[in-house]
């Protein structure tokens, strides 16, 4: 398995460009996450999906949209991308249904916005 | 909503020491505390866990030790190494679906 991927690493936007951050799992995980990182703070959670076709928003989801078509898939769209969105973002995926409440993270995207 | 902190926010310690990271939570209904390390310039990952109904996990090196009535919770790296040298993040759940709230983050450096 290749667990959970994101693309692209690393992204370049100006200020008001959109674009698409791809996350996919093949883990067959029900749950989805999608979190930012600044520097010298935590993870904060943006949207998550408990099942295809079910999203809701997180702590911080101005800015930002998702959509989940499929288990597999759980893309994030910026629209008017904005300097504060500067950021490491970062998906994650998890299955609670074994019991477990382990959340696996992708290796993340760095996107800069200038 | 949920709030984590973490103290302190960057420990040095020497190679063999041990290291002690503490994390306060502010929902009594949390039920679930897991501890990422991070690597510079990669993803979290998961060391150790616990879950409320325990009140110590032990994993070779690493243990976490819970205290519900007062709402912390810790983690203890023992005869530390260089390569334990990361930021360690604690969580603790937040109301349902399997959401968790993060701290800021502890930076750790072991001294050869």
């Amino acid at each position: 398995n290749a667990g959970v991927t994101q693309t692209p690493k690393f992204r370049i936007l100006k200020i008001g460009q959109s674009m698409t951050l791809q996350c996919t799992q093949d883990m067959n995980h029900n749950y989805m996450y999608w979190y930012r990182q600044d520097p010298g703070m935590g993870l904060k959670l943006i949207y998550y999906s408990v099942g295809a076709g079910i999203t809701d928003k997180g702590e911080v989801p101005n800015g930002y949209n998702v959509s989940r078509s499929t288990t597999e898939d759980f893309p994030l769209r910026l629209e008017l991308a904005a300097p504060s969105q500067t950021s490491v973002y970062f998906c994650a995926s998890s299955y609670p249904q074994d019991g477990g409440y382990e959340q696996y993270f992708g290796p993340g995207t760095r996107l800069t916005v200038t | 909503g949920e709030n984590v902190e973490q103290h302190p926010s960057t420990l040095s310690v020497q190679e063999g020491d041990s290291a002690v990271i503490k994390c306060t939570y502010s929902d009594s209904a949390s039920n679930y505390f897991p501890w990422y390390k991070q690597e510079l310039g990669k993803r979290p990952q998961l060391i150790i866990d616990i879950r409320s109904n325990v009140g110590e996990k032990k994993d070779q090196r690493i243990a976490v030790t819970l205290n519900k009535t007062a709402k912390h919770f810790s983690l203890h790296i023992t005869e530390t190494q260089p390569e334990d040298s990361a930021v360690y993040f604690c969580a603790a759940s937040m109301g349902g679906n399997n959401r968790l709230a993060f701290g800021k983050g502890n930076q750790v450096v072991v001294i050869p």
